[in-house]
């Protein structure tokens, strides 16, 4: 099936820094998501991208959707604690063939007071 | 509105038993979804429903089955625990299937764990 390859697996970081992931496919997605989970909890939506060459900001987060569509990046500036959680990325494929949303494997962040 | 409920939040299993884990939502919402997470690993759909009556599988379906009888209820059975099964189950909803235009609700999981 199709595959997200996301990046890092995890990060350790000081207060105030800035943060990168990114989401890479070798398949083309129409839409792009990036989810945070905290946790035990399910994850909530924080950017969504729709258009090649997109780029949406949300606060301190700021994701692009890659000009290729078969890559997305979030980028977190002046990180603060409660940034800490698991990144997703998600990209869906075709909308009229179900809501067939796949997942990276998540960026685990950590933010160090 | 409470959103996405999940039930229980937290269950054992022995390898061989079954149950069901009950997820309700009360936006309205035609489309229901069943994922697992495994760690380390992204969310991978199990089964889901566009509406009452109508069920579709997902990525993942293998050992488990789905039910909706009601716009509001989604329940995912287990009938044959097994150690695979092992896993954070979150249920989600959404209004459209379009993604890009509406979003997708997730509830907070039932960390399931199978001896």
């Amino acid at each position: 099936g199709q595959q997200l390859n996301q990046s890092p697996q995890s990060m350790f970081i000081q207060e105030g820094e800035d943060v990168s992931m990114n989401c890479t496919s070798s398949s083309i997605f129409n839409t792009w998501l990036w989810y945070k989970q905290e946790p035990g909890e399910g994850p909530v939506l924080l950017i969504a991208l729709y258009k090649a060459g997109e780029l949406t900001s949300n606060g301190r987060l700021t994701a692009q959707f890659g000009i290729t569509r078969k890559d997305s990046f979030l980028n977190i500036s002046a990180s603060i604690p409660s940034d800490v959680g698991i990144y997703f990325c998600a990209g869906q494929r075709d909308e009229t063939s179900g809501s067939r949303l796949t997942f990276g494997e998540g960026t685990q962040l950590t933010v160090n007071p | 509105n409470a959103g996405v409920t999940q039930t229980p939040k937290f269950r054992i299993l022995k390898i061989g038993q079954s149950m069901t884990l009950q997820c309700a939502q009360d936006m309205n919402h035609n489309y229901m979804y069943w994922y697992r997470q495994d760690p380390g690993m992204g969310l991978k759909l199990i089964y889901y429903s566009v509406g009452a009556g109508i069920t579709d599988k997902g990525e993942v379906p293998n050992g488990y089955n789905v039910s909706r009888s009601t716009t509001e209820d989604f329940p995912l059975r287990l009938e044959l625990a097994a150690p695979s099964q092992t896993s954070v189950y979150f249920c989600a909803s959404s209004y459209s299937i379009r993604i890009s235009n509406e979003k997708l609700f997730f509830g907070s999981g039932t960390q399931l764990s199978v001896l």
